[in-house]
């Protein structure tokens, strides 16, 4: 049972480059989501989804689009890349949803660095 | 507008002491109070969690309490250990959207 797996574990950018987080659960979890994490800023949602279809803002959204198209997998892309969206990224899926919240469970983490 | 506001941001404790962590919340609608823990270079994981239908929980060395009156909550680990140095986070939650606390980082000196 592999869990959440996020690729790639590293990624060094260039400003205006794109490039895609990629997600993925065997869970069969409904509930997915994106979260960034910055020194002493906790994790912030960026994303999220409630099934394949479906997908909407979290509170970081800006520069950063998803899409849902499989309840297994749910990237995450960069369009345009920015030195502000340097940080770790963690991909989250749980059993739970709308209507009762649950245990998330988190990936390993992707490291951004965009020079 | 800070939802959720998480104490200490630090936290040394000796082998075998009382750790303490606090989380303030604002959003009445929370329906759902975990901590995660986290060590360097991997993802969160759950530790302990609590529905607001229960003021305590404990789980071996950690327990949960809550104050739905209050809007807080908080983590104890008992007899801690070295191996509980790491940050932890509160992240309560509605209609499965979670809001993370910015953390306390815990050492524990054997």
């Amino acid at each position: 049972n592999a869990g959440v797996t996020q690729t790639p574990k590293f990624q060094v950018l260039k400003t205006g480059q794109s490039m895609t987080l990629q997600c993925a659960q065997d869970m069969n979890h409904e509930y997915m989501s994106w979260y960034r994490q910055d020194p002493g800023m906790g994790l912030r949602l960026i994303h999220y989804s409630v099934g394949a279809g479906i997908t909407d803002q979290g509170e970081v959204p800006n520069g950063y689009n998803v899409s849902r198209s499989t309840t297994e997998d749910f990237p995450l892309r960069l369009l345009s890349a920015a030195p502000s969206q340097t940080s770790v990224y963690f991909c989250a899926s749980s059993y739970s949803g709308v209507l009762r919240s649950g245990e998330l469970f988190f990936g390993e983490g992707s490291r951004l660095t965009v020079l | 507008q800070q939802q959720v506001k998480q104490s200490p941001q630090s936290l040394i404790v000796q082998k075998g002491g009382i750790s303490i962590i606090n989380c303030a919340y604002e959003n009445t609608a929370f329906d759902y109070f975990p901590w995660y823990q986290q060590f360097p270079g991997k993802g969160p994981a759950l530790l302990i969690a609590i529905r607001p239908d229960v003021s305590e929980k404990k789980e071996g060395r950690f327990t949960i309490s809550f104050n739905k009156s209050a809007k807080q909550f908080s983590l104890h680990i008992m007899d801690s250990q070295p191996g509980d140095s790491a940050t932890y986070f509160c992240a309560p939650s509605n209609a499965g959207k979670s809001t993370f606390g910015d953390g306390t980082t815990l050492t524990v000196k054997p």
